[in-house]
């Protein structure tokens, strides 16, 4: 049974490209959820989804962010016209259910440098 | 004041040494979750708690509800054990988790 998996797990983009980051979660996992981490910084919420659903977006930064779960395929965290300060650790994190009594499994993460 | 503190911030341990790191923190939880990341690595959960105390090998984790504060001993620290632990919270009835700035633990032969 395969983890939490992220791809690209390094992804070098210049600024003003778009960065898309993408999270398969656990087998059997519907609910998914996206953290960043930048540099010498600790790890900060960013967005919360359920198949098809945003549940909590409360973390994203408001312009250039977007997330999406689809029915089929992994989770995308879209980054449009990137910047020098994207540049950091993203994870994804799964659960197999909403509450909290559930274990939640990471990603090894992605490393967005913007150059 | 941040809703998670950790002490220490830094620990060096000589390979052998009990190993203390200390969470505190001053919200209504419903979990309370260790977790372990290697420099340049992925996340490991290792303990999610809402009371008591749990052990996995040479790992424990308590927490005591009443005083807001949990702890993650290391007994016979070994290199490998080196890394930055992080001590995350459920504040809600979801999985969205609020993480403490971790400790950075280096253990030397």
């Amino acid at each position: 049974n395969a983890g939490v998996m992220q791809n690209p797990r390094h992804l070098v983009r210049r600024r003003g490209q778009e960065a898309r980051l993408r999270c398969s979660p656990m087998k059997g996992h519907s609910h998914v959820y996206w953290y960043r981490q930048l540099p010498e910084e600790g790890l900060k919420f960013m967005v919360y989804l359920q198949k098809e659903n945003i549940i909590d977006e409360s973390g994203m930064p408001k312009e250039r962010f977007s997330a999406e779960f689809p029915k089929e395929g992994p989770s995308i965290l879209r980054i449009q016209q990137v910047v020098r300060g994207d540049s950091a650790a993203y994870f994804c994190a799964s659960s197999l259910g909403q509450f909290s009594g559930n274990t939640i499994y990471f990603g090894e993460g992605s490393w967005l440098t913007v150059v | 004041k941040n809703e998670v503190e950790q002490s220490p911030q830094n620990l060096t341990a000589q390979e052998g040494e009990f190993i203390t790191i200390n969470c505190s923190y001053s919200v209504g939880i419903s979990a309370l979750h260790w977790l372990q990341q290697h420099p340049g690595g992925g996340i490991v959960s290792l303990f999610m708690l809402s009371s008591g105390k749990k052990k996995h090998g040479r790992l424990i984790a308590t927490i005591n509800i009443q005083e807001k504060h949990s702890s993650l001993h290391i007994t016979a620290s070994h290199p490998r054990d080196s890394a930055v632990y992080i001590c995350a919270l459920n504040t809600g009835t979801a999985s969205k988790l609020t993480f403490g700035t971790g400790t950075r633990l280096q253990v030397t032969l």
